[in-house]
């Protein structure tokens, strides 16, 4: 079974940086071909996709935030780590990991998701 | 980036209705698409990849069709558990862009 679930703040404050954890169980990060990924949704809005990291160590970023953002993989722990600097009120969103099948950049898993305000 | 645009918005449907939910990619991407469910508070749930493929464990009544540009999520009879958000998804290429989603409810 696999499962995933996000852990970080609920709160920081503008210009800070941002770090959450995705602690997942049920796959391996070592097998060929999965990934996990991280994808936010502003309250009442769409979802939009950030960065995905692959079992090769290959990265991929959205263009419109890779100067801001970091991802990287504890195998031995079953941790993704996404790292988001000079925070702002705007960034404010549920923050969802999710599993990536070998077949294919799509998400047949997804964390609870967890909400982060950015507000002073 | 490719962008994806669903229609409509919103949807108020009765049960037993046929549904049927658009997807527009800018460029074509071949049946990169997947569609999600999501219900309020909760994260999203996959339906369909490969844009006609349905995920383990998901209701027949749910069907996906469409390839290169133009794709629909089509509910055969809507159920009442099927009130929610639905989001198509490009993965033909990085960044792996969403729809804006189509909330979906009862009439």
């Amino acid at each position: 079974q696999i499962t995933l679930k996000e852990s970080g703040p609920t709160l920081v404050k503008p210009t800070q940086t941002l770090t959450l954890t995705c602690t997942f169980s049920g796959f391996s990060l070592s097998t060929s071909g999965v990934g996990v990924g991280w994808i936010r949704q502003p309250p009442g809005k769409a979802l939009e996709w950030l960065a995905i990291i692959f079992w090769d160590d290959n990265e991929r970023y959205s263009p419109s935030l890779k100067s801001r953002l970091t991802i990287t993989k504890d195998t031995s722990k079953n941790q993704v780590v996404l790292t988001m600097t000079n925070m702002d009120p705007v960034d404010t969103a549920t923050y969802y990991c999710a599993h990536r099948i070998p077949a294919g950049t799509y998400f047949d898993y997804w964390g609870q998701g967890t909400l982060v305000t950015v507000s002073s | 980036d490719i962008q994806m645009t669903q229609s409509p918005s919103s949807l108020s449907a009765s049960v037993g209705d046929r549904v049927t939910i658009t997807c527009r990619a800018s460029q074509g991407i071949s049946n990169y698409l997947a569609w999600y469910q999501q219900k309020p508070g909760k994260g999203p749930k996959l339906l369909i990849y490969a844009a006609s493929t349905l995920q383990s464990g998901v209701p027949s009544r749910f069907s996906g069709s469409g390839s290169g540009t133009d794709f629909t999520l089509t509910i055969s009879s809507l159920q009442p558990e099927d009130v929610a958000t639905y989001s198509c998804q490009n993965y033909y290429s990085a960044p792996y862009t969403f729809g804006q989603g189509t909330k979906l409810d009862l009439k």
